[in-house]
């Protein structure tokens, strides 16, 4: 089935340590997104690419970095996690040219940091 | 830069009622519109969006929102709804400018179906 996959669907972390998550899409899809939900927050972005090779910051970048080598991979790491980092991470994805084309989500990775 | 309000956090209702989901935005520039559905430990789908023309857009699911330009709102409606109906809904924008590249979303209101 086409769309997004996100791994892991939960971590519990040690504070200090290293995490990436991974997402894929199969979509072909040029843009790709990193969000974490909060709650009475709603979703943040945290790092974006609107084609492969290319990247930018969103709302709240601090503490993670990105790469996107090729199309369907968009890896978000965290170097050194911390607490305030425990969240709901959302990768989504999207098709460029079509204007305001729709988001395709994936179903979240539950990261907590202890 | 852009803000969502999703004027509610929590709105419970009866099975066949009808529910209105309030949403104000703020934006200096004009902004495409939408709103998200996320159903329990899923990620987000859309539900509708506001581009431009009738204000009045009809979405999946029997679900509609009116765009007042003046009142910067896009309230979502249903005019009965049904269990199934139980999720987060997120109201969001995005700027005509960077053609919808990044959503701004709103808080999310929590509607939950009571039989």
């Amino acid at each position: 089935i086409a769309g997004i996959t996100q791994a892991p669907t939960s971590q519990i972390l040690a504070a200090g340590r290293r995490m990436t998550l991974r997402c894929t899409q199969d979509m072909r899809h040029n843009a790709m997104y990193w969000y974490r939900q909060d709650l009475g927050l709603g979703l943040r972005l945290i790092h974006y690419s609107n084609t492969a090779g290319t990247t930018g910051k969103g709302e709240v970048p601090d503490g993670y970095s990105v790469s996107r080598a090729n199309t369907d991979d968009f890896p978000l790491t965290l170097a050194s996690a911390v607490p305030s980092q425990t969240s709901v991470y959302f990768c989504a994805s999207r098709k460029s040219g079509i204007r305001a084309g729709e988001l395709f989500f994936g179903e979240g990775s539950r990261l907590t940091v202890l | 830069a852009q803000s969502v309000t999703q004027l509610d956090s929590q709105v419970p209702v009866f099975e066949e009622a009808p529910v209105e989901l309030r949403c104000n935005y703020s934006s200096s520039v004009s902004v495409y519109l939408f709103w998200y559905v996320q159903y329990p430990n899923q990620g987000l789908q859309l539900l509708l969006k506001y581009l431009s023309g009738s204000t009045l857009v009809k979405g999946i699911n029997g679900f509609e929102a009116e765009f007042n330009k003046s009142q910067t709102s896009f309230h979502l409606r249903k005019p009965s709804v049904h269990i199934s109906d139980t999720a987060e809904y997120f109201c969001a924008v995005s700027p005509i400018i960077q053609g919808a590249q990044k959503l701004v979303f709103g808080q999310g209101t929590r509607l939950t179906i009571n039989p």
